[in-house]
């Protein structure tokens, strides 16, 4: 079980617009920053957004990220099917015993 | 460029140890703010992060696992090295190394392709 709560899955139709949350607690997503990394079928995880929303050189702007108390969100416009993928939030969690904490892992289908 | 590579044994029997080796090239972990963790992926299931190791080797673990696994590094030879003894079935998994960058928060920002561990007897 995972310290990071997503939805187990998404679908929308191509063009549309789906948001995936990651929701945490206080010391993690609350007190940190978050990234979010895409995983296509068979290839290694990723990332999409870095610092809750920053996307790193070459992510198009249809990937967009925010954050809000201890709740993220990982957005995504002009659904394309080539975005059918996993998608997992991460951040560090700054408890008693550091570490590092994903997210379950959310499939996202474009209809 | 950067770049990471895991390599390691396809095959453990169970109570093995495992010994998995992290090359990277683009980057060195003698830099100030550099660091390197370690993540797992069983068949199907979620990602779950192992360990870290930072260019001063200061060294993070999972809380779960934290009794069986030992990061360590050589920045000669540009290697991440993680051990996890008393390997089980359900070890099993595909293993990758990411450089960790940093800029407000930190982030993973470089993946190996993975190596693929299968415990079994």
């Amino acid at each position: 079980q995972s310290v990071l709560t997503q939805p187990p899955s998404v679908s929308a139709a191509p063009g549309q617009k789906v948001t995936i949350s990651c929701s945490g607690s206080t010391s993690n997503i609350g007190n940190n920053y978050v990234s979010w990394y895409q995983q296509l079928p068979g290839t290694a995880p990723k990332l999409l957004i870095y610092d809750n929303n920053k996307r790193p050189s070459g992510i198009p702007d249809r990937f967009s990220g925010s954050k809000s108390g201890t709740s993220a969100t990982l957005g995504i416009t002009g659904l394309q099917t080539g975005d059918e993928a996993d998608y997992y939030c991460g951040t560090w969690d700054s408890s008693l015993t550091a570490h590092w904490v994903f997210g379950g892992g959310t499939k996202l289908t474009v209809l | 460029q950067v770049t990471l590579k895991e390599s390691g044994p396809a095959l453990v029997k169970p109570t093995q140890t495992l010994t998995l080796t992290c090359t990277f090239s683009g980057f060195s972990l003698s830099t100030r703010g550099m660091r390197v963790s370690w993540i797992r992926q069983p068949p199907g299931k979620a990602l779950e992060w192992l360990a870290r190791i930072d260019w001063d080797d200061d060294k993070f673990y999972s809380t779960s696992l934290k009794t069986r696994l030992t990061i360590s590094k050589d920045t000669s030879k540009n290697q991440v090295v993680l051990t996890m003894t008393n390997m089980d079935p359900v070890d099993t998994a595909t293993y990758y190394c990411a450089r960790m960058a940093s800029s407000s928060g930190w982030y993973m920002d470089i993946w190996g392709q993975g190596t693929m561990v299968t415990v079994s007897s």
